[in-house]
């Protein structure tokens, strides 16, 4: 089974803030990779697949990049909606989940 | 509306057994590969398994192998988890969840859909 690692797995910043956070696998995936943005209590919502292209509706400081086994999504301006946890995902071989980021208000 | 709605958890003894439930609606579920996916506390999301649309293939992640079992009934549109050997470990909401794309390919295995879960806790 492929492996995901995500870091930071928190990360506390402030309104306005640029903030990334990097998945990376333990094999190449290509471009396999998505992410997702889950707040309590809600089903996860889908920001961006495969790696780099931003799904219908998504706001466009969001950014996705990385290819192979090394990924990063990019929230360029923080705002008080995208506090939340956020997960990578693969697709190259079956499904693998990384263990999430929580970012959390300053 | 699209929804899918799981069933079946509660509390069971280590080695005990349990079968989940995933009810479908809104879509065409015989058209979807469809998965189940778990979330033990204070962990993240676990990939569980993978059942193709028509049930002919599936494979479980090495996690619960030989444990747990997948299936599905698609005349009555529901989705299955059959667990056995049950260990303190497996404690967590399992949810079963639809992929964007309905073929054996796990490139389109980005999933739309999610149950909101059931929850099973393995406990003596």
């Amino acid at each position: 089974d492929i492996q995901l690692t995500q870091s930071p797995s928190f990360l506390s910043a402030s309104v306005g803030d640029r903030v990334t956070i990097t998945c990376r696998a333990s094999q190449d995936i290509s471009n396999s990779l998505a992410w997702y943005q889950r707040k309590p209590g809600t089903a996860p919502k889908l920001l961006i697949y495969p790696a780099s292209t931003l799904k219908g509706g998504v706001p466009s400081r969001f950014s996705g990049s990385g290819s192979g086994a090394e990924f990063t999504l990019t929230i360029s301006s923080l705002q008080p909606e995208d506090f939340a946890t956020y997960f990578c995902q693969q697709l190259h071989v079956y499904v693998s989940f990384g263990p999430g980021t929580k970012v959390e208000i300053k | 509306q699209v929804h899918l709605v799981e069933s079946g958890g509660g509390v069971v003894q280590p080695g005990g057994s349990l079968r989940l439930s995933c009810a479908a609606s809104g879509f065409t579920f015989s058209t979807y590969a469809m998965h189940w996916v778990r979330q033990a506390p204070a962990k993240g999301l676990e990939w569980l398994a993978v059942i193709s649309y028509d049930g002919t293939l599936d494979y479980c992640a090495d996690s619960v192998k030989g444990r747990f079992t997948i299936s599905r009934d698609n005349s009555k549109n529901t989705l299955y988890l059959q667990m056995n050997s049950l260990r303190t470990e497996d404690t967590a909401v399992y949810s079963c969840a639809k992929p964007r794309v309905g073929t054996w390919d796990s490139h389109g295995w980005d999933f739309d859909l999610w149950g909101r879960g059931t929850l099973v806790t393995v406990s003596s």
